[in-house]
């Protein structure tokens, strides 16, 4: 089956700095790529997706990209924010839709103003 | 999250009582998983239910634990006889349509078994 590998386990920025999280997987079959932000207390929310076909995705502050010879995605979130704190996990699939996702171990993201 | 609802969003049960956790998909939404997080894991996949039927219950433990999604209602996650280990968040996602790939999830149950 699916296995997700995800680093670091936490990461600390400044204001305004970069963070990137990193994520390994090792079905070559998967074809999509979701990440979820959680803040404490809350459910798993989806923040961006790719699918195997692109290997590029921006939404506003937020780029997912993605290598699939390497069999590994990144999230990036640009000038970042106190809001932007938070544990990030991303999660793939198996081949097809309605698939059950298998996460990663989360990232904790601190960014200190 | 938005729409995906989930009760109670706290749950105290002694050890060997009953805990139901439900779950109601996002509207127009009717594929189910639950999954389970332990404190300061991931995501572990429990079940996977449209209408009616388990579709894949491979991470759902065997004994003690079942799930269900009538026609009508929400969706049921059923632990008889909870033990200490038992205790977590479980949280329900749905997804909108036959080969989606999007899950939406709800504010999770925190499940503490005393």
């Amino acid at each position: 089956g699916e296995n997700v590998e995800q680093h670091p386990s936490t990461l600390s920025v400044q204001e305004g700095d970069s963070a990137v999280i990193k994520c390994t997987y090792s079905d070559s079959a998967s074809n999509y790529f979701p990440w979820y932000k959680q803040e404490l207390g809350k459910g798993p929310q989806l923040i961006i997706d790719i699918r195997s076909n692109v290997g590029e995705k921006k939404d506003q502050r937020i780029a997912v990209t993605l290598n699939k010879t390497a069999k590994h995605f990144s999230l990036h979130i640009t000038e970042t924010q106190p809001e932007d704190s938070a544990v990030y996990f991303c999660a793939a699939p198996g081949i097809a839709g309605n698939t059950p996702l298998v996460f990663g171990k989360g990232t904790r993201l601190s960014v200190i103003a | 999250n938005a729409g995906v609802m989930q009760n109670p969003r706290h749950l105290v049960r002694r050890r060997g009582q009953e805990a139901r956790l439900r779950c109601s998909p996002m509207k127009g939404h009717s594929h189910v998983y639950w999954y389970r997080q332990l404190p300061e894991e991931g995501l572990k996949f429990m079940v996977y239910l449209q209408k009616e039927n388990i579709i894949d219950e491979s991470g759902m433990p065997k004994e003690r634990f079942s799930a269900e999604f009538p026609k009508e209602g929400p969706s049921i996650l059923r632990i008889q006889q909870v033990v200490r280990g038992d205790s977590a968040a479980y949280f329900c996602a749905s997804s909108p349509s036959e080969g989606a790939y999007e899950q939406y999830f709800g504010p999770g149950t925190r499940l503490t078994v005393t």
